[in-house]
């Protein structure tokens, strides 16, 4: 069965930290996508960032960029600079194209101090 | 574009009464899910639609739930009766290529 974990439930830095959040997945598909989702206390689910498998180099945008270890199946989202506006929980995400639904983790709350 | 675009954004409602939740998904989107949030359980996939057919409805929790799609444009969640176990987040999410989802900003159902 594919799995996706995030061991940390709760993470909490300074503003203007970095700051990173893992995952680990498990499946045995080769062609797959992962995602991190991001929700905060407005509750819109809102995709952060999407690493498709087959592509080494690892997704950025902006502040937010992966470490994607395919042999390790592991996924985690790395935010530079910290604002307070990343106060949210974060979900990772995983799903193949032959299958339409995503495998979610639980989730991690991520709160920014000022 | 606005969006996938939900209403209510909170419902608040009696044991017994019946609930709709309306969902209009992005322009050109093929696929539409309905998705529960809660504490205890995240987020559940309750439905799953391609152009407009169910696909897969094993998620809904049981007969009292029931999703339509009449068009391309327009989907609803419906619990009849409701109870206060259904009390959640209902998010409807469309896809596009590459398995992206985008969710509309959710109704909170509370049921008294």
């Amino acid at each position: 069965a594919q799995t996706v974990t995030q061991s940390q439930p709760e993470m909490s830095v300074q503003e203007a930290e970095t700051v990173t959040l893992s995952c680990t997945y498990d499946t045995s598909e080769n062609n797959y996508y992962l995602f991190w989702y991001k929700q905060p206390p407005s509750r819109q689910m809102i995709l952060v960032i999407r690493q498709e498998a087959y592509k080494q180099q690892n997704a950025t945008e902006n502040r937010f960029s992966v470490n994607f270890q395919k042999a390790a199946k592991s996924f985690s989202l790395k935010i530079s600079d910290s604002q307070l506006g990343d106060t949210a929980m974060y979900f990772c995400a995983f799903g193949v194209d032959s299958n339409y639904q995503l495998i979610w983790g639980a989730g991690t709350k991520l709160i920014i101090k000022p | 574009d606005a969006g996938v675009i939900q209403s209510p954004r909170h419902e608040v409602t009696e044991m017994g009464q019946e609930v709709t939740l309306r969902c209009k998904p992005i322009s050109g989107h093929n696929s539409l899910f309905w998705y529960r949030q809660t504490m205890m359980r995240g987020l559940e996939l309750l439905i799953y639609f391609n152009n407009n057919v169910p696909i897969d409805d094993s998620g809904m929790p049981e007969d009292r739930f029931s999703a339509k799609m009449p068009n391309a444009s327009f989907s609803t969640l419906k619990i009849q009766p409701s109870e206060p176990r259904d009390s959640a987040v209902y998010f409807c999410a469309s896809q596009s290529g590459g398995g992206k989802l985008f969710f509309g900003s959710g109704t909170q159902l509370s049921v008294l």
